[in-house]
């Protein structure tokens, strides 16, 4: 168990939709990681969010948004879904910003458009 | 972008020994190298870090070059429990810093 939680751990919708996924880091760590793995691409990153502020941000489509709370529990919402957005999204947390940091992940909410 | 190279799968047997080897081209002058072990439908597991020279941790040992543009994760003595996908991570100057992630190695291991 790593102590990263993601809820919902599975997710059906429809073309057009607009979801959100959870993520609850491991306690004391202030930096969350949002992963998309699909079967053609391997697993991209996303974004990165420190202790409330967003620290990086990879190839996150525009219909794609996320943000931290005062909690630290972050939330990645996708819009206007598409059939291509089928994958697993992981979330993952380290204790502090900075890249040498590992990384520990959840396992995923697979989010499955139909 | 910058990218980090990989073989895309491997086979070994057990009780072998077995050296993946990562190219960075364009890693960061203040980056780690870490290396990450993912099983079916689960997260990526962290295995070991490094910057330079030779780490070892008590399941795997990672050597990094002086010019620092590539890595081995050596795995000794593997198990059939060792099957997985292995990949490194590191940062990327060119992009300001973003994670790239090699497309990973399928490791097989043969009884």
């Amino acid at each position: 168990d790593s102590g990263v939680t993601q809820t919902p751990k599975h997710l059906i919708t429809a073309t057009g939709q607009r979801v959100t996924l959870r993520c609850s880091p491991r306690s004391g760590d202030l930096s969350v990681y949002w992963y998309q793995q699909s079967l053609d691409q391997g697993l991209q990153f996303l974004i990165q969010y420190y202790n409330g502020e967003e620290r990086a941000k990879g190839n996150i489509l525009e219909r794609f948004s996320a943000q931290q709370f005062p909690d630290l529990h972050s939330e990645l919402n996708l819009s206007s879904l598409e059939l291509g957005d089928s994958a697993l999204y992981f979330c993952a947390s380290s204790p502090r910003g900075d890249y040498g940091q590992p990384q520990h992940f959840g396992d995923g909410t697979r989010l499955s458009i139909l | 972008l910058a990218k980090t190279t990989q073989p895309i799968s491997m086979d070994s047997y057990e009780g072998q020994e077995v050296n993946i080897t990562c190219s960075h081209n364009n890693i960061a002058t203040n980056d780690y190298i870490t290396w990450y072990q993912q099983f079916p439908s689960q997260g990526p597991r962290f295995i070991i870090q490094g910057y330079k020279t030779k780490v070892t941790n008590e399941v795997a040992s990672l050597f990094i070059p002086a010019d620092r543009k590539s890595s081995t994760l050596s795995l000794p003595r593997v198990s059939l429990s060792d099957t997985a996908v292995y990949y490194c991570l590191v940062g990327d100057r060119d992009s300001n810093y973003q994670l790239i992630w090699g497309a990973g190695t399928k490791l097989i291991i043969k009884p």
